[in-house]
């Protein structure tokens, strides 16, 4: 267990319609991050967080966005979805200090687009 | 932007016995960290290690270590005394910077440790 948590862990719905992924973190953990993980693109970088603050964004859909709260907690949403959507969503989160470079997993989301 | 490659799609090796997984990546960072990710069918990824690129120390942790070559930006995963619970998918992963910072990922090797 990594101490991350997602829920859901299943989520099924149709073409068009939106949904809400939701992480917490590690206690203390301030740095959130989600990945998207594909048949066809493979495990890729979505968004960063932290402590409430975007930092970093990679190929991010303008159909998804996240934000996190102040209690840490982040939120993807996934909007219009697409067939294409179907995916595992990963939440990840780092510690401020130590080993700040290793991310920890949360057991993550999987979405089917129907 | 950095490139993480993993040329070996799926591998198969025999309880008990060695196998070597390759990862190959491209960047112009100098400083920078490398790790493997294992993911079992539960679909939990797991970090197996960890190296960083100043270090010239390769990393171990138990049965799995790194062959890391700087020079030929090569870091290769080497599993000992292999055991059917690690059958996985295993990821090679780049971070550059000295902060927190975005995993960049191969494709993945797929390994199969035979009975």
């Amino acid at each position: 267990d990594s101490g991350v948590t997602q829920t859901p862990k299943h989520l099924i719905t149709a073409t068009g319609q939106r949904v809400t992924l939701r992480c917490s973190p590690r206690s203390g953990d301030l740095s959130v991050y989600w990945y998207q993980q594909s048949l066809d693109q493979g495990l890729q970088f979505l968004i960063q967080y932290y402590n409430g603050e975007e930092r970093a964004k990679g190929n991010i859909l303008e159909r998804f966005s996240a934000q996190q709260f102040p209690d840490l907690h982040s939120e993807l949403n996934l909007s219009s979805l697409e067939l294409g959507d179907s995916a595992l969503y990963f939440c990840a989160s780092s510690p401020t200090s130590g080993n700040y470079n290793e991310q920890f997993f949360g057991p993550g989301t999987r979405l089917t687009v129907l | 932007a950095q490139t993480v490659t993993q040329s070996q799609p799926e591998m198969s090796v025999q309880e008990a016995e060695t196998v070597t997984l390759s990862c190959t990546y491209d960047t112009s960072e100098s400083n920078y960290y490398l790790f493997w990710y294992k993911q079992p069918p539960s679909r939990q990824m797991i970090l197996v290690i960890r190296q960083e690129a100043y270090k010239q120390q390769n990393a171990t942790e138990n049965r799995f270590s790194v062959n890391f070559q700087k020079a030929a930006k090569s870091f290769s995963l080497k599993i000992s005394d292999s055991q059917l619970g690690d059958t996985a998918m295993y990821f090679c992963a780049f971070m550059k910077g000295s902060s927190g910072d975005k995993l960049t990922f191969g494709t993945g090797t797929r390994l199969a440790v035979r009975p």
